[in-house]
């Protein structure tokens, strides 16, 4: 089955250490993203890439990196840098071909720091 | 700048009755628009799409939604809804932004359903 997969689905990790957040997919899409989401406000997107090697930064990159070595893989780590990283972050692909703004989405994973 | 505007942040409705779910954006041009469907602790699911033509466009489960350019609105409507339609509802515009294609989302509207 053709798909996304975000793990783990639940990931704690205590202040100040650094944690990544696992993408992959079989879609063959070029264009993969990183959003946050909070309640109440939606989506924030926090990184894409169209290419691999190339990747630009969303809304709120601050205290995030990534890295797009694979067409499949794009994985998110979350620094200590990051003020409230406590959220549920979502896991996105698109391809040329359907338009790039047709997004499938992954099922998620929730991150909880203390 | 781009926005979207959803805002209803939870609605409530008996199954078997109609759903209209508002959404109204600000873009300088015609827009790709979508809606996109999330149940509790799940990622998002494409409902429907909009990029020209026919202003009335239908999704999966049932679900329609009518392009209004001089309203700048995307509603999204169902005739009768299930029990298992209650979920988190996203809208979102698709914004070109030299060369890098992305989409921004509204708030959402939480829906649910009481028997």
């Amino acid at each position: 089955d053709g798909g996304i997969t975000q793990s783990p689905k639940y990931l704690f990790r205590k202040e100040g250490q650094n944690v990544t957040l696992s993408c992959e997919q079989n879609l063959n899409h070029d264009a993969m993203y990183w959003y946050r989401q909070d309640p109440g406000q939606g989506l924030r997107l926090i990184y894409y890439s169209q290419i691999v090697n190339d990747f630009q930064k969303g809304d709120i990159a601050e205290g995030y990196s990534v890295s797009r070595e694979k067409k499949e893989s794009f994985p998110l780590t979350v620094t200590s840098a990051q003020k409230n990283p406590t959220a549920f972050y979502l896991c996105a692909s698109s391809s040329l071909g359907t338009g790039w703004y047709e997004q499938y989405f992954g099922p998620g994973t929730r991150l909880t720091v203390t | 700048a781009q926005s979207v505007t959803q805002p209803d942040i939870h609605i409530t409705v008996s199954e078997g009755a109609s759903l209209e779910l508002r959404c109204n954006y600000s873009y300088g041009a015609t827009p790709y628009l979508f809606w996109y469907v999330q149940s509790p602790g799940q990622g998002l699911q494409l409902l429907l799409k909009y990029f020209s033509g026919d202003t009335l466009v239908q999704g999966i489960k049932g679900f329609e939604a009518e392009f209004k350019r001089s309203q700048s609105s995307f509603n999204l409507r169902k005739p009768s809804v299930h029990w298992s339609d209650a979920a988190e509802y996203f809208c979102a515009v698709g914004l070109t932004n030299f060369g890098n294609e992305k989409l921004t989302f509204g708030t959402g509207t939480r829906l649910t359903i009481i028997p």
